[in-house]
């Protein structure tokens, strides 16, 4: 079965740059999404379709795909983005695979 | 604005069925735009994919659970549901209903608890 691998924690002081890594075989062939978590709330989606934002998501969230990682970058990282993020992995051969987290932290 | 409810027992014995359903408001389960999801996430773990319904009733299952899963639609009351047979303790986790729009899953509701216990 198709395996994602994440760092399982990051810290970024406010106002930097965080950079979460997702790692899969051969991923950039696959779509890459990510979700935000927050402890007790259901997932938000914030990239799609490797580098593409729902409406409503700040543009602070950019997403990238190539080679065997995708990664999601908070630019400008603020308190409120704390919270688990979860990459997933898309073809029409694995459906969804996720994950298994990261937690960012902003001190 | 889609939102999605899940309702169903919090409790299933082992061995047992567990049976969920997923009431869509502010969008309709019969859109061809749209699938219908169901998604798992055992306490501190990773989020887990079970399956989803397209609206002419045509389902994915995840190759791990696909002899125990069974998800429906019922168009009529703009709803779809989950059964999965035989659970254990394993299966405890909270279950979302979710909206999949091309490769994305754009709408979650709040998800519910299921605990597996005698």
């Amino acid at each position: 079965s198709y395996e994602l691998t994440q760092p399982p924690s990051v810290s970024v002081s406010p106002g930097q740059t965080a950079t979460i890594t997702c790692s899969g075989d051969k991923l950039g062939n696959k779509y890459a999404c990510w979700y935000q978590q927050k402890p007790g709330q259901s997932p938000v989606l914030v990239i799609y379709q490797d580098t593409k934002r729902p409406s409503g998501i700040p543009e602070r969230f950019s997403g990238s795909n190539s080679g065997n990682t995708a990664t999601l970058t908070i630019s400008g990282t603020q308190a409120m983005d704390e919270a688990d993020y979860y990459c997933q992995a898309w073809d029409s051969s694995t459906f969804y695979v996720f994950g298994p987290g990261t937690t960012v932290t902003v001190l | 604005q889609v939102q999605l409810q899940e309702s169903g027992p919090g409790l299933v014995k082992p061995s047992e069925t567990l049976s969920l359903t997923c009431s869509v408001s502010g969008g309709s389960v019969s859109s061809a735009s749209y699938y219908w999801s169901w998604i798992r996430q055992p306490p501190g773990k990773r989020l887990e994919w079970i399956g989803f319904i397209y609206y002419t009733g045509s389902t994915t299952y995840s190759p791990s659970l696909q002899s125990r899963v069974t998800i429906s639609l019922d168009t009529s009351k703009n709803q779809f549901s989950l059964k999965l047979s035989s659970v254990t303790a394993a299966d405890a986790a909270v279950y979302y209903c979710a909206r999949r729009e091309g490769v994305g899953i754009d709408y979650w509701g709040q998800g519910t608890l299921v605990t597996v216990s005698s």
